[in-house]
């Protein structure tokens, strides 16, 4: 079955210490999102990419990266962790950006930072 | 800037009842909503979709509504069970194409 997949599904980082999360996907959509998920909250979108074309929400903090190296993966990388990046991190992608297109979410990958 | 909000956080209502959860959104200006759900510790699953050219969607137990003119959507939930236990959440696409979130309804059925 086409799906989204994330790994690892739980990852224990210490403070401080960088951190990588994939996502790959075998839907072969032009767009990946990342999203941060904070206990009880909703979804707040990080970055995306179209393609290669990288684009970063405004408020996302610099410690946060990605990495898109061809249509299958994409990669969330903290740069250095604190106690507040604690949460589940999704991603999603999309045939298109455009109106009529739905996001397809993986399980999420849940962060602990010690 | 557009708002999505979710009431009641939380519900818990017993087996067998049919319910509805509410979203509304505070711009209009939307192309469509979309309800999913969340297990806990879990991804979303896309429940169902509604362009903004359309008033409703169903699939199987499940019916969401969309009034783009008073900002709202309801999604109901016909003969609960407690597999339908989780969080659902609504998200509206933006004129910018991002999705706008609601922070959810937690919902809860009692066997």
């Amino acid at each position: 079955d086409a799906m989204v997949i994330q790994n690892p599904r739980y990852q224990v980082t210490q403070f401080g210490k960088p951190v990588t999360l994939s996502c790959s996907q075998t839907l072969n959509h032009n767009v990946m999102y990342w999203y941060q998920q904070k206990s009880s909250q909703a979804p707040k979108l990080l970055f995306h990419y179209y393609d290669k074309d990288f684009n970063n929400e405004a408020d996302t903090p610099d410690n946060f990266q990605s990495r898109r190296p061809n249509t299958s993966f994409c990669f969330l990388d903290i740069r250095s962790p604190g106690l507040g990046d604690a949460a589940m991190y999704l991603c999603a992608t999309s045939l298109s950006s455009g109106v009529s297109y739905e996001q397809y979410f993986g399980p999420g990958t849940r962060l602990t930072v010690t | 800037k557009q708002e999505v909000t979710q009431i009641p956080a939380a519900l818990s209502v017993p087996e067998g009842e049919n319910l509805v959860l509410n979203c509304s959104f505070t711009d209009s200006a939307i192309y469509n909503l979309q309800w999913f759900r969340q297990d806990p510790g879990k991804g979303l699953t896309s429940l169902l979709l509604i362009q903004s050219s359309q008033r409703e969607q169903t699939s199987g137990r499940l019916n969401a509504s969309l009034d783009k003119s008073s900002g709202r959507s309801t999604l109901y939930i016909a003969a609960s069970q407690p597999g339908d236990s989780a969080t659902y959440l609504c998200a509206v696409k933006d004129s910018n194409y991002q999705l706008i979130w609601g922070a959810g309804t937690k919902l809860i059925i009692k066997p």
